[in-house]
């Protein structure tokens, strides 16, 4: 079976600080990984996704993140956050049987000024 | 811009009382979900629909249902809306459903239940 695990629910960060949001994944098979972010009252916004190829994919708004196989990781990094980043963001893993995602269980990053 | 639209944004309803979201989309694709996304939590699967077949989640409750008329339209009926049906509901697109597409989302209607 696959599964998400984002290690952290909450990260509190200052403007302009680095921060990485943890994922990692279970899978026995091939993965194809994604991120996306969710603004308070809105939907979800695709930010970057690893389907194969380069292990560091870059995204939207300054996002990174890193495929790591023998660490089952894809940690999203950004060198120097927002306040616009306030956000939940949800790591995720496309089922076996397709067209289906299964979400970890968000993690809450909070930029102080 | 090609996008994912969902009508109305908020919606208030009674308890019992039968309410309908709407899903719009215009990126052509033949895939659309429905997820519930409670507070604090990850999003649901539903159900979704390829084209014009119907794939329900095994634990999607029988108070929800949906139809899909025509590619573009999407609609989320809950028959008889519990308190425990109050979230976020969340309506997205793909392509297809290989394990590559990716999923379009809406903003999203946060549905109250008085």
């Amino acid at each position: 079976a696959q599964s998400v695990t984002q290690l952290d629910s909450q990260v509190p960060v200052f403007e302009e600080a680095p921060v990485e949001l943890r994922c990692n994944y279970s899978s026995s098979v091939s993965v194809y990984l994604f991120w996306y972010v969710q603004y308070p009252n809105q939907g979800l916004q695709l930010l970057l996704k690893y389907l194969s190829g380069s292990t560091l994919v870059k995204g939207i708004n300054g996002f990174e993140a890193e495929f790591n196989k023998s660490q089952t990781s894809f940690h999203l990094r950004k060198p120097s956050v927002h306040i616009s980043d306030t956000a939940e963001y949800f790591c995720a893993v496309s089922a076996l049987q397709g067209g289906k995602l299964i979400f970890g269980q968000g993690t809450e990053l909070s930029v102080k000024p | 811009d090609a996008m994912v639209i969902q009508n109305p944004r908020y919606q208030v309803t009674q308890f019992g009382k039968p309410v309908t979201l709407s899903c719009s989309q215009t990126l052509n694709h033949n895939v659309m979900y429905w997820y519930q996304q409670k507070s604090s939590q990850a999003p649901k699967l539903l159900f979704h629909y390829y084209d014009k077949d119907f794939n329900n989640e095994a634990d999607t409750p029988d108070n929800f249902q949906s139809r899909r008329p025509n590619t573009s339209f999407c609609f989320l009926d809950i028959r008889s809306p519990g308190l425990g049906d109050a979230a976020m509901y969340l309506c997205a697109t793909s392509r297809g459903v290989s394990r590559t597409d990716t999923q379009y989302f809406g903003p999203g209607t946060r549905l109250t239940v008085l």
